[in-house]
């Protein structure tokens, strides 16, 4: 596994703004995912962070409204831009590593709300 | 649409009890399967992984993988109540020449009453 961060834990935002949220892992990873967990609903995928490169988006995902970098094999941001309270939720990364690529593992999360 | 689909829940039991939780999966060719468990508040714990057809025991953990029905559960024995929890089963169904990514079921609340 891995020691995955996120920043910030949690976040009250005002409508109309934009968060970046960080996510840092202790060791190189192959592969860096960004998820959303709505109240009461399972794990959307948003995005895969691809490093040196443009995200992969999932379908309903665009990049100007989730933006992604991802500059290195240990760290990533996720953007979420011009909030509106239906992105009140949690946002999640996850982890990948080298030879176990389908085995994600799941930093802390980062609550969400928009007011 | 591929998709995983969970019992849906809540599932009760009494402590000590086994606790049964089944997924089913669409897309024939998926390869992996994983189990997280998602306790309030926290993001998910991954506690099972199973590739192959039949069992795979860790502990009290068992996960079962049927590919032919496109089935997989996991069992919990000698459950206890810190096990209550939000279970997901998650797949891998990924497309060729695209990065691996999973698809996760809905979660079923499993809760272990003393």
């Amino acid at each position: 596994s891995a020691v995955i961060s996120q920043k910030p834990s949690r976040d009250i935002c005002q409508r109309g703004t934009s968060l970046t949220i960080q996510c840092q892992v202790d060791s190189q990873v192959t592969m860096m995912f960004w998820y959303r967990q709505q109240p009461g609903q399972s794990l959307t995928l948003i995005a895969t962070a691809n490093q040196g490169s443009e995200a992969t988006y999932e379908s309903g995902f665009v990049i100007d409204k989730f933006p992604i970098s991802r500059p290195n094999l240990t760290f990533s941001t996720l953007t979420v831009s011009n909030m509106s309270p239906e992105d009140s939720s949690i946002y999640l990364c996850s982890v990948a590593k080298a030879g176990h690529t389908d085995t994600q593992y799941f930093g802390p999360g980062t609550r969400l709300t928009v007011l | 649409q591929k998709e995983v689909e969970q019992n849906s829940g809540p599932l009760s039991v009494p402590e000590g009890a086994i606790a049964s939780l089944n997924c089913t999966y669409s897309d024939r060719v998926s390869q992996s399967f994983f189990w997280y468990r998602q306790y309030s508040g926290k993001s998910p714990e991954l506690i099972m992984s199973i590739y192959s057809n039949g069992d795979k025991e860790d502990g009290r953990f068992t996960a079962q993988l049927n590919k032919a029905s496109q089935y997989v559960s996991l069992l919990i024995r000698d459950s206890q109540p810190s096990d209550s929890a939000t279970y997901l089963c998650a797949v891998n169904i990924t497309p060729t020449g695209a990065n691996s990514k999973l698809t996760f079921g809905k979660g079923i609340t499993l809760s272990v009453r003393p």
